[in-house]
């Protein structure tokens, strides 16, 4: 059972563009989540999804940032007209069940730098 | 508002030594806790987890750590480092009723010298 999957593991991208990171779980783990980590910092939780649907987006920016997880196909986290504060390491972790049923496993993480 | 406290946020060691790194949390619940190590570059992997039961946790690579209720610590101890232990660790809390989100500690970086 392959680990969690992510790609791309490196985007740059200059002021305005949009990014688009994909998190394929593993097999059997319908629960998805995002993190991001800045700089020197720790992981800051940003959104957990089950199949089509956000359960808790509470860590997401409002504006710019927006992440799905379809019947069919990997998750996405989205963000539009990036800044350079945008640039950060990106991690998504997945787990079978809820937290104090199951563990998160994270994958390598991308890595966004904003020009 | 929930918080983890890696009070270290660099620890030196030498090859052989052991190593202690402190985790403090402020949660209202009883958290589930766990430890992951962060190499340069990289994912993070799961070193142990506690969520109930026996205080005193054993994982992956020799660590340990013991959930103090009482001090609202979760202490990550290896006897005996090896240089491959040069890394970020990392602790980070959940809580049920707070969902499914875990918050993270800072971080400590922890060199090892030969």
């Amino acid at each position: 059972n392959a680990g969690v999957m992510q790609n791309p593991r490196h985007l740059v991208r200059r002021r305005g563009q949009e990014a688009r990171l994909r998190c394929s779980p593993m097999k059997g783990h319908s629960h998805v989540y995002w993190y991001r980590q800045l700089p020197e910092e720790g992981l800051k939780f940003m959104v957990y999804l089950q199949k089509e649907n956000i359960i808790d987006e509470s860590g997401m920016p409002k504006e710019r940032f927006s992440a799905e997880f379809p019947k069919e196909g990997p998750s996405i986290l989205r963000i539009q007209q990036v800044v350079r504060g945008d640039s950060a390491a990106y991690f998504c972790a997945n787990s079978r069940g809820p937290l104090y049923q199951e563990t998160q496993y994270f994958g390598p993480g991308t890595r966004l730098l904003v020009l | 508002a929930q918080s983890v406290t890696q009070p270290d946020i660099h620890i030196t060691v030498s090859e052989g030594a052991s190593l202690e790194l402190r985790c403090n949390y402020s949660y209202g619940a009883t958290p589930y806790l766990f430890w992951y190590v962060q190499s340069p570059g990289q994912g993070l992997q799961l070193l142990l987890k506690y969520f109930s039961g026996d205080t005193l946790v054993q994982g992956i690579k020799g660590f340990e750590a013991e959930f103090k209720r009482s001090q609202s610590s979760f202490n990550l101890r290896k006897p005996s480092v090896h240089w491959s232990d040069a890394a970020e660790y990392f602790c980070a809390v959940g809580v049920k009723a707070a969902g499914n989100k875990l918050t993270f500690g800072g971080g400590t970086r922890v060199l090892v010298k030969p």
